[in-house]
């Protein structure tokens, strides 16, 4: 089954790069999703099938991926960017379909 | 805009069932399927199930199969979720996630309605 592995905490200044990686198991020849949730609300789609943005999502955020391992990057880092981040995969031989990072928060110093 | 609204928060007893509605404004249900998706306190997202109403079928996770029941009342689009003979672990906010039924991803989430189950 997927287990798609984040580390817990990234912590970035503004205005500078933070990445994010999603590393699992067979991920590379899987679509994957980014959702970022600020606490309190739902989570948000922010970056689809490696590096598609929903309208209305800042070109800041973009997606890449190698081998096993996808990565989240946000530009120019803002404080309202401050949230967890999730990378999500389908993956029907899991117990789960569709199968969630163990999620990343966020901090901009 | 299809929105989706949730019903309110809940407070359940151990052993006992609860149901989460989920109606689309703005929208209908057919080409799209509707999943569940809960997060405890502190942890991270667990999707749960699934349903397609164009197909009337739904998919459950394998450690909520037999505990949980989605469902679609396409006349007004609404989407639910029961869960049953709940636990404490069992408390947790609960989201219901729209997306087509041609992509993998969620384009739209509910607000999340909270269900506490404490005796």
């Amino acid at each position: 089954s997927s287990v798609l592995t984040q580390p817990p905490s990234v912590s970035v200044a503004p205005g500078q790069t933070a990445r994010i990686p999603c590393g699992g198991n067979k991920i590379g020849d899987k679509s994957v999703h980014w959702y970022q949730q600020k606490p309190g609300q739902a989570p948000v789609l922010v970056v689809y099938d490696e590096n598609d943005r929903p309208s209305g999502i800042p070109e800041r955020f973009s997606g890449s991926k190698s081998g096993n391992t996808a990565t989240l990057t946000i530009g120019r880092v803002e404080v309202g960017d401050e949230a967890d981040y999730y990378c999500q995969v389908w993956d029907t031989s899991s117990e789960h379909f569709y199968v969630f990072g163990t999620g990343t928060t966020v901090t901009v110093l | 805009q299809v929105q989706l609204v949730q019903s309110g928060a809940e407070v359940t007893k151990p052993g006992s069932s609860v149901k989460v509605s989920c109606k689309a404004s703005g929208g209908t249900l057919r080409s799209y399927t509707f999943s569940w998706v809960r997060q405890a306190p502190g942890h991270g997202l667990e999707w749960m199930g699934r349903i397609i109403p164009i197909f009337d079928a739904a998919n459950y996770a394998q450690n909520f199969q037999g505990r949980v029941t989605i469902s679609a009342d396409e006349s007004t689009n609404t989407v639910y979720m029961e869960l049953t003979s709940l636990r404490s672990e069992d408390t947790a906010v609960y989201y219901c996630a729209r997306g087509l039924v041609t992509t993998s991803r969620f384009d739209n989430w509910g607000q999340g309605t909270l269900v506490t189950v404490s005796s």
